[in-house]
């Protein structure tokens, strides 16, 4: 079964230093991966998703991630941390049907000044 | 721009009572879902509804009924509440089952506490 594993449950990083989640998942064929983000009190947004071609995906709000099939990995970084990114992340992989998103428990970045 | 609309946002229960968590969505999807978040839990999956009609189990089904009313109406039926039910629910829908690749839109979450 489909599995993802996000490693650090809370981080915590500097205004304007580089962050990097880690995120790993179980999954025998080509996966379909997603990261979301989620603020206080709101619902989940979609921040970028990979399924095919260039393993280096960019998304929104200057976030991009790496899909690593050797490590079984899809590592969520960003160059300069804003204080508005502090947030939980969640990295998700579609089941082998297809038919929903398996989420990770999710990592709570925190920004300081 | 409505999306995925969840309603009540928040919701007190005694133990024993029911209720119908609503979820609408006005994006023409066929998949909806119904997932659960707890502390350090992520986000679980009690079920889903590729499509009008039909409807399966996730990961966590136990004391949750599901209807898919139509193709925007998608509830969530408590029909005996319980502390261990507390949680954030949140509905989400993706436009096709077994499309891998397309990701899911959520509402805002309907925060339920259960006494």
């Amino acid at each position: 079964a489909q599995s993802v594993t996000q490693p650090d449950i809370h981080i915590t990083v500097s205004e304007g230093a580089s962050l990097e989640l880690r995120c790993n998942y179980s999954y025998g064929a080509t996966p379909y991966l997603f990261w979301y983000v989620q603020s206080p009190g709101q619902g989940l947004q979609l921040l970028l998703k990979y399924f095919s071609g260039d393993t280096l995906v960019q998304g929104i709000k200057g976030f991009e991630a790496e899909f690593k099939r050797s490590q079984s990995s899809f590592n969520l970084r960003k160059p300069s941390v804003h204080w508005s990114d502090a947030a939980e992340y969640f990295c998700a992989v579609a089941n082998q049907a297809g038919t929903a998103l398996i989420f990770g428990k999710g990592t709570t970045l925190s920004v300081s000044s | 721009n409505a999306g995925v609309t969840q309603t009540p946002k928040f919701q007190v229960l005694k133990t024993g009572q029911s209720m119908t968590l609503q979820c609408a969505q006005d994006m023409n999807h066929n998949s909806m879902y119904w997932y659960r978040q707890d502390p350090g839990m992520g986000l679980r999956l009690i079920y889903y509804s590729a499509s009008e009609g039909t409807t399966d189990k996730g990961e966590v089904p136990n004391g949750y009924n599901v209807s898919r009313l139509n193709k925007r109406e998608f509830s969530l039926r408590l029909e005996s509440a319980a502390p261990s039910q507390t949680s954030v629910y949140f509905c989400a829908s993706r436009r096709n089952p077994g499309d891998g690749n397309t990701e899911a839109f959520f509402g805002q979450g309907t925060r339920l506490t259960v006494v």
